[in-house]
């Protein structure tokens, strides 16, 4: 089983500012089979990104996505109040599983 | 536009089993490339994958739960179904149902599920 870990734990900045989170993979994830997620407290996840670096339906191009094999990046340009949620990265290999979330909160 | 519904009770007594169904409208179960499947989120924590079911009733489980759940789909019905058998207070959670290929989307609003006696 792949292990996702995620970094920071907790991000702490202000509006307008660049969100960067990160999510490493215990070993490769094939096809860059990586989503992130945005969770605000007591809602769904929203998708994201998948696929590593292709934005979901709807998504403003604030967000994006990088990276491949074992290290990706999630980054959020000119965070707007909306933003500030908990977010997790995910993969697909033979099972798939989650990162344990990075909290993006408002300093 | 798909949308999935979790229905079942809210309340479980410890070493019982967990059912929960997911209704699933404005596509069918069968005939499409998706797997349908469940993940939970216990209060305050984070998101764990239990399982999942492909149109054609072959199942997926975590390995960390594989000896306790069970996935099933009812095309009939359009819908698919989680038991969870010999469940404990850590089975305390949301438990989401979810359509999806190598991503999840979209999710259920999912259903507070308190295992307590």
């Amino acid at each position: 089983e792949i292990v996702l870990t995620q970094s920071p734990g907790t991000l702490s900045l202000s509006p307008g500012e660049r969100a960067t989170l990160s999510c490493r993979a215990s070993q490769s994830v094939s096809n860059n089979y990586l989503a992130w997620y945005k969770q605000k407290p007591g809602q769904t996840p929203q998708l994201l990104v998948y696929g590593a670096s292709n934005r979901a339906a709807g998504i403003p191009d604030r967000f994006s996505g990088s990276g491949s094999g074992t290290d990706f990046t999630l980054t959020i340009n000119r965070l707007e109040p909306e933003d500030f949620a908990v977010y997790y990265c995910q993969q697909f290999g033979s099972s798939w599983t989650f990162g344990q979330g990075t909290k993006v909160e408002m300093k | 536009q798909v949308q999935l519904q979790e229905s079942g009770p809210g309340l479980v007594k410890p070493s019982e089993t967990l059912s929960l169904t997911c209704t699933v409208s404005g596509a069918s179960i069968s005939g499409t490339t998706f797997y349908w499947g469940w993940i939970r989120q216990p209060p305050g924590k984070g998101l764990e994958w239990l399982g999942s079911v492909y149109s054609s009733g072959n199942p997926f489980y975590n390995p960390s739960l594989n000896s306790r759940v069970t996935i099933s789909v009812d095309t009939s019905k359009n819908h698919f179904s989680l038991r969870l058998r010999s469940v404990t207070a850590a089975d305390t959670a949301v438990y989401f149902c979810v359509r999806h290929a190598s991503w999840f989307d979209p999710w259920g609003q999912g259903t507070l599920v308190t295992v307590s006696s």
